[in-house]
């Protein structure tokens, strides 16, 4: 039983500051880690992929793999009210590419103006 | 660009009813996932399909069945609803073509009410 672990917040961080979310996965041999972006009654909207251990960079947008301790992260720079919303963290296994994306809870992140 | 087009966007029905949803996959997509996603709950991975074969299955209740279609359109059939059954339903598209990562774009979505 794959299972993604979220801090389900909320988390509330001043505009212009850098958030940090985190995730942890308990299957070892996942393959591929993506951050979804989902506001109240709309669809989820990937931010980020990552499939090898290290940094990702995106515009104000960073990803974080650490497959050894099974944990990823997503940090959002410069903070904007817009990103007000919440942050899903999905994983997918070492399946065939068609596999289904098992997602964690989501953080919800408030960024007061 | 072009995304996801699922419909219908809103449905009621009753319970022991049926319900078709329709899924149309981003252009040169060839992978189509469905997802269930209930009031304050993540989304939960239903089934999926590559070039109109089953590829995965999640948690798909029995009452429900999909296929997808020449054309990559998949459609879900929900039959014998429950009020439970109640969710919004995603549908997701990927390419599995080389040069192509796999990643999941998501449709707008259909809310399903049960009465």
């Amino acid at each position: 039983q794959k299972e993604v672990e979220q801090n389900s917040g909320p988390l509330s961080v001043p505009e212009g500051a850098i958030a940090s979310l985190n995730c942890t996965y308990s299957d070892r041999v996942s393959q591929s880690f993506f951050w979804y972006r989902q506001y109240s009654g709309k669809s989820p909207e990937l931010i980020m992929s990552i499939y090898s251990n290290g940094d990702k960079e995106d515009g104000r947008f960073t990803a974080q793999l650490n497959k050894a301790s099974q944990y990823v992260s997503l940090l959002i720079r410069d903070s904007q009210p817009s990103d007000s919303a919440t942050y899903l963290c999905a994983v997918k296994g070492s399946g065939g590419g068609a596999d289904g994306l098992t997602f964690g809870k989501g953080t919800h992140l408030i960024i007061q103006p | 660009a072009a995304g996801v087009i699922q419909s219908p966007r809103h449905l009621i029905k009753e319970k022991r009813e049926t319900a078709t949803l329709k899924c149309y996959p981003i252009p040169r997509h060839d992978t189509v996932y469905w997802y269930q996603q209930g009031p304050g709950q993540d989304p939960q991975f239903l089934i999926s399909f590559y070039e109109k074969m089953q590829s995965d299955k999640g948690s798909i209740p029995d009452r429900f069945s999909a296929q997808q279609f020449s054309d990559y359109h998949s459609e879900l059939n929900m039959s014998s609803l429950e009020l439970g059954d109640s969710a919004l339903y995603f549908c997701a598209s990927s390419a599995q073509i080389a040069g192509y990562n796999n990643e999941q774009y998501f449709g707008p979505g259909t809310r399903l009410t049960v009465t």
